[in-house]
Order: C-alpha cells, then structure tokens, then sequence
C-alpha cells in the first residue's frame, strides 16, 4: 500500500538495546527520509537522504543512525544513546530531493516501546 | 531555519459547518505548503498542496489560502463530514537548498454528528 513498507508495525524493547527499523520502497525514489511524531509534537526529521550513499543529519539526529546501501531501503537504528526512544517513526520517500520535489508518501510507521 | 506555527491545536465543529485551520511560517523564501491528514493509526496522507506562485487551491470541499505578504497560510473545509475527524498537519518547504518540510504541531478536529 503507497509503496513504502514499514516493518514491523510494533516493536518493543529493553533500555539499553538498540533496535533497528526497516523502510523499503519501490516507488524508484530518490530521496528517503525518517520522522518521528510523538503526541502534540508534529513530525520531526531525524536523518534523510538525498540519494543513494548518501544521509544527512536533521533536526534531532542524536542517538539515531542510518544507512543507505540500496536506493530502495533506508534503515534506522535507534541507539542507547537516544534519551526518549519510545515514539511512532515514519519513513517517507520522494522522487527526488530539493525544493522542486514531488509530495512526501509515508510509510504505515512503527511503534516503538522501550521499557 | 524554517519554523512552522499551526492552530489551533484541537477544534470541535458540529457536522455541515466549516473548519478552519492557520499556519505561519518564518522562512520568506518558503515556497512549498502542504497539508496532510492522519486518521488515528495511519500514517499522514497529502490532502492538498500550494505553492508560492499562486493565492489559492480548491478540491471540492477543502481549500488552501496562502498570503506570502504575511506569511500565513490556511487550510478551509467546508460542509465537514464525521469522516473528515483526523489530525492535520501544515508544512512548509523553505527556499534555496533547503529542501526539507518542516511540519506543524498538529490540530485535531473532530466533527460531531
């Protein structure tokens, strides 16, 4: 559904563990991107990439990780170092990045509980 | 960077009347604003766009206004529907290389029967 998968749709994990979340498109798109939305908050950026190889920080990057191996998945790795990890992530795509680029088509999330 | 104001955070409006939603925005050179809709437990989905070329987009119900002069922009529904219960989302795209959206805090609106 809308061509980006989100997997899984719930996870749960200890203090202290890190945890990696999945994103997959086949939409042929550029530009990944990976927001986090906590209650009142809106949507905020944590890493996004321009194309292939290549990530850059946003707004609140510490204590995640990404990479960008293939064009068509763009993993998240939620570290011990971030403070307040339980929130829902949304991983989003575009055609291609810049301020001509074409909507953001998201993901159905993940719902991630650190205990 | 880009700093996006939404109100309000919560609206209740009775079924058939109008809802109205305000963003502001700071970056002048924006020139991109979306709005997205997100029903409990989806994920967010485009609603409407508009971009800084032009004053106003209507489809069907829902209509967006832009005044680039006082950097505002809102999103209008009229004759709202239960369905249409969700939280929505502004955006805005600031100009240049910044090519990244920079979202709103949120309004949830319901619509009551």
């Amino acid at each position: 559904d809308g061509g980006i998968t989100q997997s899984p749709k719930y996870l749960f994990r200890k203090e202290g563990q890190n945890v990696t979340l999945s994103c997959e498109q086949n939409l042929n798109h550029d530009a990944m991107y990976w927001y986090r939305q906590d209650p009142g908050q809106g949507l905020r950026l944590i890493y996004y990439s321009q194309i292939v190889n290549d990530f850059q920080k946003g707004d609140i990057a510490e204590g995640y990780s990404v990479s960008r191996e293939k064009k068509e998945s763009f993993p998240l790795t939620v570290t011990s170092a971030q403070k307040n990890p339980t929130a829902f992530y949304l991983c989003a795509s575009t055609l291609s990045w810049g301020p001509d680029n074409s909507p953001l088509h998201f993901g159905n999330g993940t719902r991630l509980t650190v205990t | 960077g880009e700093n996006v104001e939404q109100h309000p955070s919560t609206l209740s409006v009775q079924e058939g009347d109008s809802a109205v939603i305000k963003c502001t925005y700071s970056d002048s050179a924006s020139n991109y604003f979306p709005w997205y809709k997100q029903e409990l437990g989806k994920r967010p989905q485009l609603i409407i766009d508009i971009r800084s070329n032009v004053g106003e987009k209507k489809d069907q119900r829902i209509a967006v206004t832009l005044n680039k002069t006082a950097k505002h922009f809102s999103l209008h529904i009229t004759e709202t529907q239960p369905e249409d219960s969700a939280v929505y989302f502004c955006a805005a795209r600031g100009g240049g290389s910044q090519g990244n959206l920079i979202f709103g805090k949120g309004t949830k609106l319901s619509v009551k029967p």
